[in-house]
């Protein structure tokens, strides 16, 4: 149990475009889901907290028009990278809670490349 | 920050070593968590500490959360190729999630 899916899993798209990346909890409802960014060699940056229903919370730092986050339902939550450009390239990953488990559940990530 | 500081940041054992990462916070935690990420993975959970001086066993992996709750350490006992990893702790803030600086190891068959 516990299942997060995200996709896709790569990602290669010109500099200027838009890219949505989905997080689905397959057997479980999430209220709160998180979206991280990772550049090689370090550790998840906390990028914003998704709430079902209502806006996301940003960290500080993060542009929310640039990575617009859309929690529609209980089962997905999707970042787009607006914009895109070279220095968005990374590996972004979300996660969620389940309520009868300790800890989050991770998607396997999506490893963009702006080119 | 909110980032929770590791140490050390790279370590390198022989197989059958025994291996340990420690994690500070300036802060009181209510709770820690740790998660392991394999090269080109994704985190996974290992486990969660609640209790001030709380001490946890897995197989060969014992954790433990500091009297003060400011820190946790994570021993690996007789280090295993299949140990490679990122050990990162973490820890929830209101309704944030916050990933510690993290520690790679690398097992040398």
């Amino acid at each position: 149990g516990a299942v997060v899916s995200q996709h896709p899993s790569r990602v290669i798209c010109k500099s200027g475009t838009s890219v949505k990346i989905e997080c689905r909890s397959l057997d479980f409802q999430a209220t709160t889901m998180f979206w991280y960014r990772q550049f090689p060699k370090q550790s998840l940056m906390l990028m914003a907290t998704s709430n079902e229903g209502s806006k996301a919370t940003y960290e500080q730092g993060v542009e929310k028009d640039k990575f617009l986050i859309n929690h529609a339902s209980l089962t997905l939550s999707t970042l787009t990278v607006t914009s895109a450009h070279p220095e968005d390239s990374s590996f972004y990953i979300c996660s969620a809670s389940s309520p009868d488990r300790d800890g989050y559940t991770f998607g396997s990530g999506t490893r963009l490349t702006v080119v | 920050g909110q980032q929770v500081m590791q140490i050390p940041q790279y370590q390198h054992v022989q197989e059958g070593e025994d291996f340990t990462t420690y994690c500070n916070s300036s802060t009181t935690l209510s709770n820690i968590q740790w998660y392991k990420q394999r090269p080109g993975g994704h985190p996974v959970f290992l486990i969660q500490l609640v209790k001030s001086g709380e001490v946890k066993k897995q197989k060969r992996l014992t954790f433990q959360f500091g009297e003060a709750k400011k820190n946790s350490s994570l021993h690996i006992t007789a280090t295993q190729t299949t140990d490679v990893g990122t050990y990162f702790c973490a820890r929830r803030t209101g309704n944030q999630f916050y990933f510690g600086t993290g520690t790679s190891l690398t097992v040398i068959p």
